[in-house]
């Protein structure tokens, strides 16, 4: 049972306009929620996160939004550049009450193809 | 790379044959894992350890083991390569084991089984 789900496998946006990438939870013991970025051939990189307490969350052009009554959450980057096409994953860390072992669950993975 | 390295980078090998992959961190954290990433899967946890001789399953271990040594290696082994085992492997460290729990991720070792 996947316990974080990115629906949508691939999204293709025009450059200077928003992506909006989506993630749904079903597990109410995630208290952190974090977004990674990857390029072909390099491991995932850092990009934001989110404390399951806030509703937003912002850093530049990337600004994530969470739902929580919803178990949804979602990555906005105003405006998109070519240079953000990649490999979207969304992950879940449950914390130490949460039974975690500092590890993360992770989505399936968007990929984003900007266009100039 | 964060102090991260993998090693190998690439690897085609034959079902059946063992095949151990390697990583060193520089920064002396306590907490490592080994995910692997499938294409429709996303990143899938292996194995992680909490310290030297420290180690648990994750998610997918079935066919895997670990051996962690020394503070700075964790090792992954593969006793007997099958073809359901290509893919790539990402080795992670977790620097703070607080909060967001934000991993540092290597770049990865990708690897065929024949």
């Amino acid at each position: 049972d996947q316990q974080v789900k990115q629906n949508s496998p691939s999204l293709s946006v025009q450059e200077g306009r928003i992506s909006i990438l989506n993630c749904d939870y079903t597990n109410s013991m995630f208290d952190y929620f974090l977004w990674y970025k990857k390029y072909p051939a390099e491991g995932p990189t850092f990009l934001i996160s989110i404390s399951s307490i806030k509703d937003k969350n912002e850093d530049g052009r990337f600004t994530v939004f969470l739902n929580k009554s919803a178990k949804h959450l979602s990555l906005h980057i105003v405006p998109s550049q070519p240079g953000d096409s990649a490999v979207y994953f969304c992950a879940a860390s449950a914390g130490r009450y949460g039974g975690s072992q500092g590890n993360l669950i992770f989505g399936k993975g968007t990929k984003l193809s900007v266009k100039p | 790379d964060a102090g991260i390295t993998q090693s190998p980078r690439h690897k085609v090998t034959e079902t059946g044959t063992p095949v151990t992959l390697r990583c060193h961190q520089t920064e002396n954290h306590r907490y490592m894992y080994w995910y692997r990433q499938d294409p429709g899967h996303g990143l899938r946890l292996i194995h992680y350890s909490y310290g030297v001789k420290d180690t648990d399953k994750g998610e997918v271990s079935d066919g895997y083991s670990v051996s962690r040594s020394k503070t700075e290696d964790f090792l992954l082994t593969l006793e007997s390569a099958t073809s359901s085992q290509t893919s790539v492997y990402f080795c992670a460290i977790n620097p703070t084991f607080s909060g967001a729990n934000v991993l540092t991720f290597g770049a990865g070792s990708r690897l065929t089984v024949l």
